[in-house]
This record gives structure tokens, sequence and C-alpha cells, in this order.
């Protein structure tokens, strides 16, 4: 049962323009909520998180948005650049107790920003 | 100076055999995680140690045993490796006023003939 879920396997954006990408997930527990960053032969990289006690946070070009009683959030991307194309994974985190974390992924988005 | 380094970035093995999977970090980071990457393109968690104490050990057969000498480094050995191995392996550090954050290695392809 997938706890996290995002249910765009791609997504198209032209250069200049805003990227959202979502994610839903079911579980309640979940305390901080993550995106991830993957290039292909690359491990993920962290891009921004977000507390289930916020609903914004912003970075830079990249805001997250959290509705927690839709338990849904978004990572917006504006203005979407070329380098900006790769794959998005959408996480939550539980504590797991002794300082560990445990993180549920998303299958994750593939994002194409077109020149 | 690569924060979480895992070697060997590719490795192709015959069924049967036993291979390891090693991981290093120099981020000062208590915690130390395996993660795997399915053909389904599903991250999911294998293991967690915590200064050299298993946390989270999901449902993962036990020809999988990590191993971790020290909190830098948490290895990943497989025995008897199966077709069904083949995934890519991701180690993984954190600690606890990181926000949750985990910092992850480049990735390990294990393919299985």
């Amino acid at each position: 049962d997938q706890q996290v879920k995002q249910n765009s396997p791609s997504l198209s954006v032209q250069e200049g323009r805003i990227s959202i990408l979502n994610c839903d997930y079911t579980n309640s527990m979940f305390d901080y909520f993550l995106w991830y960053k993957k290039y292909p032969a690359e491990g993920p990289t962290f891009l921004i998180s977000i507390s289930s006690i916020k609903d914004k946070n912003e970075d830079g070009r990249f805001t997250v948005f959290l509705n927690k009683s839709a338990k849904h959030l978004s990572l917006h991307i504006v203005p979407s650049q070329p380098g900006d194309s790769a794959v998005y994974f959408c996480a939550a985190s539980e504590w797991s107790g002794a300082g560990s974390y445990q993180l549920t992924f998303g299958k994750g988005t593939k994002l194409s920003v077109i020149p | 100076d690569t924060a979480v380094s895992q070697t060997p970035k590719y490795l192709v093995t015959q069924m049967g055999n036993d291979k390891s999977i090693k991981c290093e970090q120099n981020l000062g980071h208590d915690t130390m995680y395996w993660y795997k990457q399915d053909s389904k393109k599903f991250l999911k968690i294998m293991f967690s140690y915590n200064n050299k104490e298993l946390i989270i050990n999901e449902t993962v057969p036990n020809r999988f045993s990590p191993k971790s000498p020290d909190k830098a480094h948490l290895n990943l050995h497989i025995n008897s490796l199966e077709l069904g191995d083949s995934a890519v392996y991701f180690c993984a550090s954190s600690r606890p006023d990181s926000g949750n954050t985990i910092y992850f290695g480049e990735g390990s392809w294990l393919t299985v003939v």
C-alpha cells in the first residue's frame, strides 16, 4: 500500500514558466515532508522540506506547500530552467527513535523543462 | 571530498555469489541507512543504524546483512545473490538536527545474472 503517491509520472514545462509537482500521502503520523531531485546515475539530492506544522516553505525558486487536511503537498518551481529537468521524489518522514528517521518515498515525477 | 560515498558503483555478478557494497560518510552523522530502488523505481528503506546500533530493519531477506564497524561506515553484505536482488542500492546518512534531511550516496547498480 503506497503511503506516498505521486500520480503524475512525467511533466513537461516551457522554460520560464511554473512547474507544479504534486504529492499525496495517507499516513497522519508523518511529521516532515521533503522533496528530492535525482539526475540519472546519481543519488537523490535534498531540495527542500517542510514541517507538518507549517503550510509553506520557500527557498529561492522553490516553494513547497502543505495542505494537511487534504494530505497533499506540492512543489512549485518558478521560473523553470532546463537544468531543473530531473526526477523529483516526494518523501515523508517519521521518527523511528534513537536518532533515526524513516523516509517513505513516492514513485517520482520526471520533469522536463523545454528551452 | 564526497559526503556519502559508496563502492562499487556498478557490480555485475552471478547468481549464488556473495558480494559486499561499502559505504562511508564524512559528514559526522550518527545515523546511516541503506535504501533499495527496485525495477518499479520505488525507493524503500532496508536498514538504519545509529552509532553502530541497528534501529530499523525492514522486511528484508536475511541474506542481506548490514555491518557497521564504526559510525562513519555501513557496509551491506549480500549472500547467495538472486536475480531479484538486481537493483540500485543507496547508502545515506543523517543527524538529529538536520531537520529530517537524509543525504544520499550516488548509488550502487547491482545486476545479478
